[in-house]
Order: C-alpha cells, then structure tokens, then sequence
C-alpha cells in the first residue's frame, strides 16, 4: 500500500525566506502528484501538477520537483509571505488505479511577519 | 466558472436525523469525489462518481449514501450517524477521473451530536 510522508509536520520561518517542503511516497508507480493548500477549516486549493513523466513545474513563487526512482517530490517557496501560511499537503495518484488518490499529513506552514 | 460549491457550510444533526449534502460544479467535471477529513489529519477518499456513475466506494459504513442526479451535482445523504462521523466532509471534482487537477470545494463541518 502507498504510504506518503511530508517533512517537516511544522515549519515556521520569517517573512521573505526561501523554503522548502518535502513529500516522499514508497511507491514509484504513480502517475500524478499534485501539491494543495489547506487554510484552516477549508478546502483544498490546487497549487501543482506533477506528471509523472515531468521533473518539475513552476507557478509563480512556487516551485515542485519530482523524483519518481528514488519516491520524492519537493515544492520550494520562495521569498515567502505571511500570506502562504497553511497547510501545504502532495498526494500521489497510483499507476495501476486512477482512482485512488494518497495523501501525506501536511506540512503547517507559519511565515511570520 | 471555476469553482466548487457545497452546502451547507455548516451541519449540526442528530443521530436519528437524516440530513443531505451537496456539492456542485459547473466546469463540465465528469469525474466527482467525496472525502473525509478529520481534524489535523489528511482528507480520505471516500467515493469516486465518473460519468454519473458510482466507479468506487471505499467501504464506506451505508449510513453515507451518495447519489449523482447529473453530471454538475453531487449528493451526500446522512442517516443515523455516529458521533466519530463527525468531520469535515470535501468534495471535488476533476475533468476525467485520474488524469486532471482536482478541484475542491470549501467543504461542509459536520458536527453529529
């Protein structure tokens, strides 16, 4: 079964830090991983879109990299704002079942003015 | 029109009530999801609806019975719940199932008393 872990659970930082955020799965066969963002008691909000066959994706401040061999993807913050502060989740979407979607715990994001 | 609406946003119910939550989209989605989300916890999958058909039900308890009257709307009926069932409930939508961004909407905090 998939397993997702994100590093760190927390992170806080000053404003205008650069950052990074990681997400690891244990299975190599997927074929998406897609990155969110969770404001307290609300929805998710898709940030990024990773294929599997893709190395990376940028959207403005926000950078994800995926490495499918060794099970990693990372998503770098640049010069962060108190703004990005949540909770930042990746779920991987499996090769043999499109269906199933996997998501890790999150990473809780406080940038701080 | 690139949004995600569920009502209500807000649900206080009993277990003997039997209550209904909704979930639309007007992107022209065929695929459409409910998730669970417990607090500081991931969301899990809880149905897959593709084509207005139900394609995957994660063993979910039959006191949550989802219904897809039309390809834009998403239906959640609640019968006899628990109080562990209380939760965030999510639902999102994707153009096909598997292959596309998810797109969530804000959710409904459902309190069972």
């Amino acid at each position: 079964k998939q397993e997702v872990t994100q590093i760190p659970a927390a992170l806080s930082v000053p404003e205008g830090e650069n950052l990074v955020l990681n997400c690891s799965f244990t299975d190599s066969a997927i074929y998406n991983l897609q990155w969110f963002r969770q404001d307290p008691g609300k929805g998710l909000t898709s940030l990024l879109l990773i294929q599997s066959s893709q190395r990376e994706q940028t959207s403005g401040r926000l950078n994800a990299s995926l490495d499918k061999s060794s099970g990693r993807s990372t998503l770098y913050i640049a010069a962060s704002q108190p703004g990005d502060s949540a909770t930042y989740l990746c779920a991987v979407r499996a090769e043999d079942n499109f269906n199933k979607f996997y998501f890790g715990s999150g990473t809780k994001l406080n940038v701080k003015p | 029109d690139t949004e995600v609406t569920q009502t209500p946003k807000h649900l206080v119910m009993g277990m003997t009530n039997k209550k209904s939550l909704k979930c639309e989209q007007h992107m022209g989605h065929r695929a459409m999801y409910w998730y669970k989300q417990k607090a500081k916890k991931p969301p899990e999958l809880m149905f897959v609806y593709s084509y207005e058909k139900l394609s995957i039900n994660e063993s979910v308890p039959s006191r949550f019975s989802p219904e897809c009257p039309n390809s834009s709307l998403l239906n959640l009926h609640l019968h006899a719940l628990q109080p562990e069932d209380s939760a965030l409930y999510l639902c999102a939508s994707s153009f096909r199932v598997g292959l596309e961004t998810q797109y969530f909407g804000p959710g409904t905090r459902l309190l069972v008393l």
